[in-house]
């Protein structure tokens, strides 16, 4: 079965620019999570989403992030305009259903602004 | 708040030495307690977990124990390998909820 998929794998930006990352999910699973890990902290769910709807984005700073999951598949994470706080590895999620704890994780996205 | 606490790392141990490493918690309600592992160049997954008090969570010969009395999930591994050298990352989802609430992580090392 193939994992969740990301890309890109590393980003370098600087501040004031814009950056996107993409996440493919586990086949089926309609709950997809993307998590903000800064280095040395443990990751922070930016935003959850439960097929296409938004389920959490109560720690998604709506200034700058915005994510989508247009068609319940796949989903991209925006960045606009970088700050350099926001350098760190961006995790996608995904599990089967909104019940099920089990969530498996990509290898993520290590962004860092200059 | 609901939280989680990690002992402080890095942990740095010899091959077969008996590990643990310490979790506690704050959260509202019962919650469902995990350990995720990230190994060097990999994303995070799932080591255990254990959903309801008293539980015992294991795998690859690690187990802990969800301790409502004490709020602790502590981990334990009674004989090390060097391929357990790893970020180890305790963490609670609250009932109804999804989201994962993480520890800053513990960096452990095995060496030969």
């Amino acid at each position: 079965e193939a994992g969740v998929a990301q890309s890109p794998r590393y980003k370098i930006i600087e501040k004031r620019q814009s950056v996107a990352f993409w996440c493919n999910p586990i086949s089926g699973h309609a709950t997809l999570y993307w998590y903000q890990q800064i280095l040395g902290q443990g990751p922070k769910l930016l935003i959850q989403f439960q097929n296409n709807g938004v389920v959490d984005d109560s720690q998604l700073p709506k200034d700058r992030f915005s994510a989508e999951r247009l068609k319940g598949v796949d989903s991209t994470l925006k960045i606009q305009p970088a700050k350099l706080e926001d350098s760190a590895v961006y995790l996608c999620a995904s599990s089967f259903s909104s019940r099920y704890n089990e969530q498996f994780f990509g290898p993520g996205t290590r962004l860092t602004v200059l | 708040g609901n939280s989680v606490t990690q002992m402080e790392g890095p942990v740095t141990l010899s091959e077969e030495a008996f590990l643990t490493i310490n979790c506690t918690y704050t959260a509202t309600g019962y919650p469902s307690l995990f350990w995720y592992v990230q190994y060097p160049g990999e994303g995070l997954q799932l080591l255990l977990k254990a959903t309801k008090a008293d539980d015992k969570g294991s795998n690859k010969g690690f187990e802990a124990t969800y301790r409502k009395e004490t709020t602790s999930f502590h981990l334990e591994k009674g004989s090390v390998q060097v391929s357990d050298s790893a970020v180890y990352f305790c963490a609670l989802t609250l009932q109804g909820a999804q989201k994962l609430v993480f520890g800053q992580g513990t960096r452990l090392t095995i060496n030969p």
